[in-house]
């Protein structure tokens, strides 16, 4: 399968504990995405990588939130101190983009890894 | 006012049946769009692409209308495996892209 692979799966965490995910994007895709999903929700846009470039955070990312695609190919996901808001779907898409900022790749989503904070 | 919005149904609607959504969109310089279809439980899937007035797909017609900034998905000929929640999705400016809450879709026997 050479799609977006996430992992893990499922996190079950205490508050306060810091938990870290893993995104594999499809391995040419320059483009990695983050989002949050809630129940009943749409994926909420969390942060963009250009190769190895953050070039997009949320204002709604607090700073116990950090991601790094150290060489351009996975990404990771960190959030320090968590806290029981932070229970949702952590989804990762990779696209192949070769237009500018208005972007009009294809996104391509991982399964998830639905975190749970106790 | 939402970046964007979707009416969050649900859309209850028998086999055979054509159903319509609208997505408002407040960024006006948006230049593309898309419908992701996501099943229960599973990850978003690119449903359709819209760059222009609008773009068919076999049951599936997304259109475009700028001046008024919306888009609609048609489905006609609802089949069981239609019933998802379905997804506008908007690239901004920059490099953000926002998601609408999603339509939920029903089809029943």
């Amino acid at each position: 399968d050479t799609g977006v692979s996430q992992d893990p799966r499922h996190k079950i965490t205490k508050r306060g504990q810091n938990v870290t995910f893993r995104c594999d994007p499809i391995s040419e895709h320059n483009r990695l995405y983050w989002y949050r999903q809630t129940l009943g929700q749409g994926p909420e846009f969390l942060t963009y990588f250009q190769n190895e470039a953050q070039l997009e955070k949320s204002r709604l990312l607090s700073d116990r939130f950090s991601a790094e695609r150290p060489k351009g190919s996975f990404s990771t996901l960190e959030i320090q101190r968590t806290e029981q808001g932070d229970s949702a779907m952590y989804l990762c898409a990779s696209s192949l983009g070769t237009s500018g900022p208005q972007l009009t790749d294809t996104q391509y989503f991982g399964p998830g890894t639905r975190l749970t904070v106790l | 006012r939402k970046e964007v919005e979707q009416d969050p149904g649900p859309f209850n609607v028998p086999e055979g049946a054509t159903v319509a959504f609208n997505c408002t969109y407040s960024n006006s310089a948006s230049q593309s769009f898309f419908w992701y279809r996501q099943d229960c439980r599973k990850e978003p899937k690119l449903l359709m692409s819209v760059y222009s007035s609008g773009n068919e797909d076999g049951r599936f017609t997304a259109q475009l209308n700028r001046a008024s900034q919306y888009i609609s998905l048609l489905i006609r000929d609802s089949k069981l495996s239609d019933s998802a929640t379905y997804l506008c999705v908007v690239p901004t400016g920059g490099f953000k892209t926002i998601f609408g809450a999603g339509t939920r879709l029903f089809v029943k026997a």
